[in-house]
């Protein structure tokens, strides 16, 4: 069936440094593709996303890339806050419904 | 505007009761989707609805029912609650494919634990 992986589970990195998060899929038909930001107890909110036709996106430190042939897609942070740790969800769209199929997540902690 | 809301916040059941989330939204948005969330596995799909009247199932459908009988209410229910439901759950709304591909909106979520 359809499915996301995505790694790594848990990201440790110093407070101005980058994070990388990436993630894969197998429904060769999805064109769509957010990314959620969850801090603790709190709801999901989209960071970004990205559509089919376009192979990156970015909105000031933060950066998405896709490539379609490998199915594969990665959320870039640069310049790194503690305000950013939280567990990052990515996801692709399957179907025409809207349904999402969600990774599992990457716990990023920024240290000061 | 309030988004997207989930009543209750949080619930404590004992094996074998019942009872229903509730969500509404006020975005007019045609989809609505209930999800799970479980420590690893990220969101699993339980059921969707693409419009007033509509319910189809997701990824983890078993033990729960749900319906849409107004556009900005999606009802989740648990007939027998089992432990292996304490779970936060999410609700969350888009618009339909119509408009393109739009992001899902997010309710604050239940925090549900069966004993």
């Amino acid at each position: 069936g359809e499915n996301v992986e995505q790694h790594p589970s848990t990201l440790s990195v110093q407070e101005g440094d980058s994070a990388v998060i990436k993630c894969t899929y197998s429904d060769s038909a999805s064109n769509y593709f957010p990314w959620y930001k969850q801090e603790l107890g709190k709801r999901p909110q989209l960071i970004i996303d990205i559509r089919s036709n376009v192979g990156e996106k970015k909105d000031q430190r933060i950066a998405v890339t896709l490539n379609k042939t490998a199915k594969h897609f990665s959320l870039h942070i640069t310049e790194t806050q503690p305000e950013d740790s939280a567990v990052y969800f990515c996801a692709a769209k399957v179907g025409n419904t809207g349904k999402l199929i969600f990774g599992q997540g990457t716990t990023l902690q920024v240290k000061p | 505007n309030a988004g997207v809301t989930q009543t209750p916040k949080f619930r404590v059941l004992k094996t074998g009761q019942s009872m229903t989330l509730l969500c509404a939204q006020d975005m007019n948005h045609e989809y609505m989707y209930w999800y799970r969330q479980d420590p690893g596995m990220g969101l699993r799909l339980i059921h969707y609805s693409v419009g007033e009247g509509t319910t189809a199932k997701g990824e983890v459908p078993d033990g729960y029912n749900v319906s849409r009988l107004k556009k900005q209410n999606f009802l989740l229910g648990l007939e027998s609650a089992a432990p292996s439901q304490t779970s936060v759950y999410f609700c969350a709304s888009s618009y339909s494919r119509l408009q393109g591909n739009q992001p899902q909106h997010f309710g604050d979520g239940t925090r549900l634990s069966i004993l």
